[in-house]
């Protein structure tokens, strides 16, 4: 079966810290991986999406960026972050648009 | 500008009615999703619906999809509290093949 890991789970950093956060998917090959922020009581933004190695497409423009250096691994970063970087960070994976999706258990990000 | 609409957003009922949350979008598509989020965790799949028309059951919920009418709903039946979570409609534009659009979501409190 598949399963999706999303690490940490929390996080507290300083306004010009930077930022990393892993995600990585087992039991499926070829994912199209997405980096999602929901701000609180709102709905999901779609960050960055993946539908191979190295490619990554950015729908927001932002200080965050993302990479796939693996074909199931997927990482969202910062250089430095801003106070409005603040958020709840999903990541979740499809075999396609007719599929559903598979979030990962989420970070909560708070850059103080 | 591609929207979509939840309503309502806040929903609070008794154990045992029935109730339906609608969503309603901007944008051409047919390939409509509700996710389901309980408070601070992630999101989990409840229906994909891909066709106008098509309509889904799991439980004490049924999710339809009216593709001309641009609308989807999401009905509850004899509503039980572990119903109680936020839930989320998103869209797929007929010109993306990953963006998808979120609703805000509807936030249910179910009462014993």
């Amino acid at each position: 079966s598949q399963t999706i890991h999303q690490w940490p789970a929390t996080l507290v950093q300083p306004v010009g810290s930077p930022l990393s956060l892993e995600c990585t998917v087992e039991g499926t090959s070829n994912p199209n991986l997405y980096w999602y922020r929901q701000a609180a009581g709102r709905g999901l933004q779609l960050l960055f999406y993946s539908v191979g190695i190295g490619q990554i497409s950015s729908e927001v423009p932002q200080n965050l960026s993302a990479s796939r250096p693996q074909d199931r691994q997927f990482i969202l970063s910062s250089k430095k972050l801003l106070l409005s970087d603040s958020g709840f960070y999903l990541c979740a994976w499809d075999r396609s648009m007719n599929t559903e999706a598979f979030f990962g258990q989420g970070t909560r990000l708070t850059v103080v | 500008e591609l929207k979509v609409e939840q309503n309502p957003l806040f929903l609070s009922m008794q154990e045992g009615k029935n109730y339906t949350i609608y969503c309603n979008y901007s944008t051409t598509s047919d390939r409509l999703y509700w996710y389901r989020q309980d408070p601070g965790k992630s999101l989990e799949s409840l229906f994909v619906l891909l066709s106008n028309g098509a309509v889904k059951q799991e439980g004490r919920l049924m999710a339809s999809l009216d593709t001309k009418a641009r609308l989807s709903t999401l009905h509850i039946t004899a509503a039980v509290h572990d119903l109680s979570a936020t839930y989320f409609c998103a869209v797929a534009p007929m010109d993306s093949n990953y963006q998808l659009i979120w609703g805000a979501g509807t936030k249910l409190i179910i009462k014993p």
